[in-house]
């Protein structure tokens, strides 16, 4: 059974990096693509990028310019890197298996880490 | 706005069938590209509830059920029970954002 784990600071002053991570059990990470999503009341549901195992990268163009999603391949962990943050980022990111076409789904989610963002 | 309009809320009794609709444009639902649904119960990450428009993952019942047609799709659930009460989202992708996008979901009350 596929499962994720994830962490990260959820508490950021504004134009600080956001930095997550997840951890993947029970399936190679070779085997999957990985996405990260934000949840926020004001934006809802926000598909920020995904990543291979080769890392191999899609980034939603909104967010591209200050997004990095790598992976470790060795440790099945990926990481999601978000520089100069705002209010407007705060919320709950999500990251997720998802599949390898471009009209992908996410089948298997982490919990979610909520990100606060406050001077 | 989000790409993908969904009503902010439905609502039906136990045993009701209701639909949850999912509106587009050609640039994503009407260019061709699947929609995946998801629900997601307070405090928790969504779930995948179907994907490319009416494929069911493992363990979800088959009261749920999908259908695309033009650039809108539809979820529907029949036989409503109390636990179906959760927030329902659509997925599908936008070849001009070139960007995978999400309705800004629904939420079901089971009165």
């Amino acid at each position: 059974q596929v499962q994720i784990q994830q962490w990260g600071a959820g508490l950021l002053k504004p134009s600080e990096t956001l930095s997550l991570t997840c951890a993947v059990y029970g399936v190679a990470s070779s085997d999957s693509y990985w996405s990260w999503i934000r949840q926020s009341p004001g934006r809802g549901l926000e598909w920020i990028g995904k990543v291979t195992h080769y890392g191999s990268t899609a980034y939603n163009p909104s967010l591209e310019s200050r997004v990095i999603i790598s992976v470790d391949g060795s440790a099945n962990h990926f990481s999601l890197r978000l520089r100069s943050v705002t209010a407007a980022d705060a919320g709950v990111y999500f990251c997720a298996r998802s599949t390898a076409d471009v009209n992908f789904y996410m089948d298997v989610w982490g919990k979610g880490t909520t990100v606060t963002v406050s001077s | 706005q989000s790409v993908l309009a969904q009503p902010p809320s439905v609502s039906g009794t136990p045993g009701q069938r209701i639909t949850i609709s999912c509106s587009g444009s050609r640039s994503n639902i009407g260019s061709g590209q699947n929609v995946h649904w998801y629900q997601q119960l307070p405090g928790t990450a969504p779930k995948l509830l179907l994907s490319h428009n009416n494929i069911r993952p493992s363990g979800v019942p088959d009261r749920f059920s999908g259908s695309k047609s033009g650039t809108s799709a539809t979820l529907a659930i029949a036989g409503l029970r109390p636990e179906d009460e959760a927030d329902y989202y659509c997925q599908s992708h936008d070849t001009t954002l070139g960007a995978s996008v999400f309705g800004g979901g629904t939420k079901l009350t089971v009165l």
